[in-house]
């Protein structure tokens, strides 16, 4: 079974532009999270799709943070523009819908933003 | 925030040792689970325990639940130096909505 494809691995921006993180989930997830990652802290959750509707945002920086799943599987998470604090890896997980269920993660992105 | 948190922050044992990590979260749960990170990669599934159970067990690990004291302990016995790995705690509290700690750094002494 493949598990949950990010891209890119690495990415270093300067302070100012625009960056985007691509999610690909496991087949026959419905539930997409997007994970901030702080360096030496636990992951954060940024936003919750179910399908292409999102379940939760409210700790999505949104006057510079956005994200879709237009079609229901795969994701991006953009961020325009970045700053110094936005450096972290960013960790992309998907599970099935219901009671007791487990998320699956990816890889993650590091960004580091200079 | 509903972060919860792991203490300690970092622990380090010698191989063949128990490590014992504490969790300790803040709203009413459905479930608890239990992940690890290796260095620069994603995490890892370990360990589920519903709110009504108290104690689960899965290989060398035992996860405990006290739901009274919102808080949850992970034992690993008989430690190898391939658990050298942070640990995190995730509360869901029945929306698949997954709210990790802060995290336990093992590292685990040859």
């Amino acid at each position: 079974e493949a598990g949950v494809a990010q891209s890119p691995r690495y990415k270093i921006i300067e302070k100012r532009q625009s960056v985007a993180f691509w999610c690909n989930p496991i087949s026959g997830h419905a539930t997409l999270y997007w994970y901030q990652q702080i360096l030496g802290q636990g992951p954060k959750l940024l936003i919750q799709f179910q399908n292409n509707g999102v379940v939760d945002d409210s700790q999505l920086p949104k006057d510079r943070f956005s994200a879709e799943r237009l079609k229901g599987v795969d994701s991006t998470l953009k961020i325009q523009p970045a700053k110094l604090e936005d450096s972290a890896v960013y960790l992309c997980a998907s599970s099935l819908v219901g009671l007791n269920t487990e998320a699956f993660f990816g890889q993650g992105t590091r960004l580091t933003v200079v | 925030s509903q972060q919860g948190e792991e203490d300690p922050q970092a622990l380090s044992i010698q191989e063949g040792e128990n490590a014992t990590m504490n969790c300790s979260y803040k709203t009413s749960i459905n479930n608890l689970q239990w992940y690890r990170q290796n260095s620069g990669r994603g995490l890892v599934h370990l360990i589920l325990i519903r709110s009504n159970e108290r104690e689960k067990h899965s290989g060398r690990l035992r996860v405990t639940l006290d739901t009274s004291k919102k808080s949850s302990s992970l034992l690993i016995t008989a430690s190898r130096a391939a658990d050298t790995a942070s640990y995190f705690c995730a509360t869901d509290a029945g929306g698949n909505q997954f709210y990790f700690g802060t995290g336990t750094s093992l590292t685990v002494i040859p």
